[in-house]
């Protein structure tokens, strides 16, 4: 069975500070790994996501995550956060196409001005 | 862009009585998925659905939830009857198959409190 552990429910970052949201994945067979953004009362959004080519995956509004086998991880940074980018985040892990994505629990993101 | 449609966005139901979503995927897109989100967790899986057939309800309580997607393009969640524990937000997501299978489009979302 396939499952995600994200360390941290809520983190807290000033504005223009180094966002680190942490992933770590566990699977049987290699992985198909997202992030997805939730603002208030809406659906999931996808930043990013790996498949198995590129380790350092570019995702939207300057975020990126890194693939790290060893570390079974896939941690999502951001160099500079923005007060826009407060929400929750979550990670999602899958092996195959057309079988359904298994999320973490979240990290909610909160950005101090 | 391209977006699923959810109705209704909110509902308040009192506990025992029916209640039914509604979700129209992207055109084109094949596969449909129902997840339950409570508050403060990640999104479990429902149903999924390749066009009108049921790939996967294991995780679904059948006893009071039903599903359906009869002409393999919107799809249909109900309760009945609704229970306290049932207060989620309920999001309908779909993909394509191919290189975008496990790709998922998200719907704004059904939220539902069950007094």
């Amino acid at each position: 069975a396939q499952s995600v552990t994200q360390l941290g429910s809520h983190v807290s970052v000033s504005e223009g500070a180094l966002v680190l949201l942490r992933c770590n994945y566990s699977s049987s067979v290699p992985p198909y790994l997202f992030w997805y953004v939730q603002y208030p009362n809406q659906g999931l959004q996808l930043l990013l996501k790996y498949t198995s080519a590129a380790t350092l995956v570019k995702g939207i509004n300057g975020f990126e995550a890194e693939f790290k086998k060893s570390e079974t991880s896939f941690h999502l940074t951001k160099p500079s956060a923005h007060m826009s980018d407060a929400a929750e985040y979550f990670c999602a892990v899958t092996h195959s196409g057309n079988t359904p994505l298994v999320f973490g629990k979240g990290t909610r993101l909160s950005v101090i001005a | 862009e391209a977006e699923v449609a959810q109705s209704p966005r909110y509902k308040i139901t009192e506990k025992s009585q029916a209640v039914a979503f509604w979700c129209d995927p992207i055109s084109g897109h094949a596969t449909l998925y129902w997840y339950r989100q409570i508050l403060g967790q990640g999104p479990e899986l429902l149903v999924q659905f390749q066009d009108e057939s049921v790939v996967d309800d294991s995780q679904l309580p059948k006893d009071r939830f039903s599903a359906e997607r009869l002409k393999g393009v919107d799809s249909t969640l109900k309760i009945q009857p609704a229970e306290l524990g049932d207060s989620a937000m309920y999001l309908c997501a779909s993909s394509s198959v191919g290189a975008g299978a496990n790709v998922l489009t998200f719907g704004a979302g059904s939220r539902l409190t069950v007094l």
